[in-house]
């Protein structure tokens, strides 16, 4: 069954330094995703991204933030500046073909198992 | 704020059938009804999603009434492994907002 994978699985960085944290989504898959999980709180939405602009993000996705879709196969989430609130496990998911019969965006998202991103 | 209202935790032993019950009263006409699982340091996984009445797949079966405010997330006959935290969200596109989720435990 095709999965999401995400890399690396665990990213060490010093506070201040910029991070990229990289997604395969499934391959026909148009919606991609990023969330986050503090450790021990709930899974917090970041970004939405569909046909190549965002289509939605939260409160947390601020300027320090952005994704991009550098290739065909690539969903990356850069972290310009970190904090050490910014540790936490992130998630990328996607989301949604032309062949399955629910409305596109309906779709169920399917995630990666996640980079564990700790500030120092 | 989390649409959906669910456990926080329930406890079941090996081989019984677990029904996890969620509450979505503001449920709106485009929303779809989607559980997860996610297991410790791994990403939620997709277990089932409906729209209205019954529906089945290999792991599990997904009950929605008429009205569908509520919903039931049956498990068969559970093991050891299905020790997880199941979460119960609605699906209209675009973000979807988790709450605490259900943690269940499985016993021998």
């Amino acid at each position: 069954e095709p999965e999401v994978t995400q890399t690396p699985s665990h990213q060490v960085t010093q506070m201040g330094q910029e991070v990229i944290l990289r997604c395969v989504p499934i391959s026909n898959h148009l919606y991609f995703y990023w969330y986050r999980q503090i450790l021990g709180q709930k899974v917090e939405f970041l970004v939405s991204f569909y046909n190549n602009e965002i289509s939605e993000k939260s409160e947390i996705f601020d300027d320090q933030f952005s994704v991009e879709r550098p290739d065909g196969s690539n969903f990356t989430l850069k972290i310009r500046s970190t904090k050490l609130e910014d540790s936490a496990m992130y998630f990328c998911a996607s989301s949604g073909t032309l062949r399955q019969g629910a409305k596109l965006d309906n779709q169920p998202q399917h995630f990666g198992d996640g980079t564990r991103l700790s500030i120092l | 704020l989390a649409k959906t209202t669910q456990p926080i935790s329930m406890d079941s032993y090996e081989g019984q059938e677990v029904n996890i019950t969620c509450s979505h009263n503001n449920i709106a006409t485009n929303d779809y009804i989607t559980w997860y699982q996610q297991f410790p340091s791994q990403g939620p996984r997709f277990i089932i999603q409906g729209y209205k009445t019954k529906v089945t797949n290999e792991v599990a079966s997904l009950f929605i009434p008429a009205d569908r405010k509520s919903s039931t997330l049956s498990l068969p006959r559970v093991s050891l492994s299905d020790t997880a935290v199941y979460y119960c969200l609605l699906n209209q596109g675009g973000k979807l907002i988790f709450g605490q989720g259900t943690e269940l435990s499985v016993k021998p």
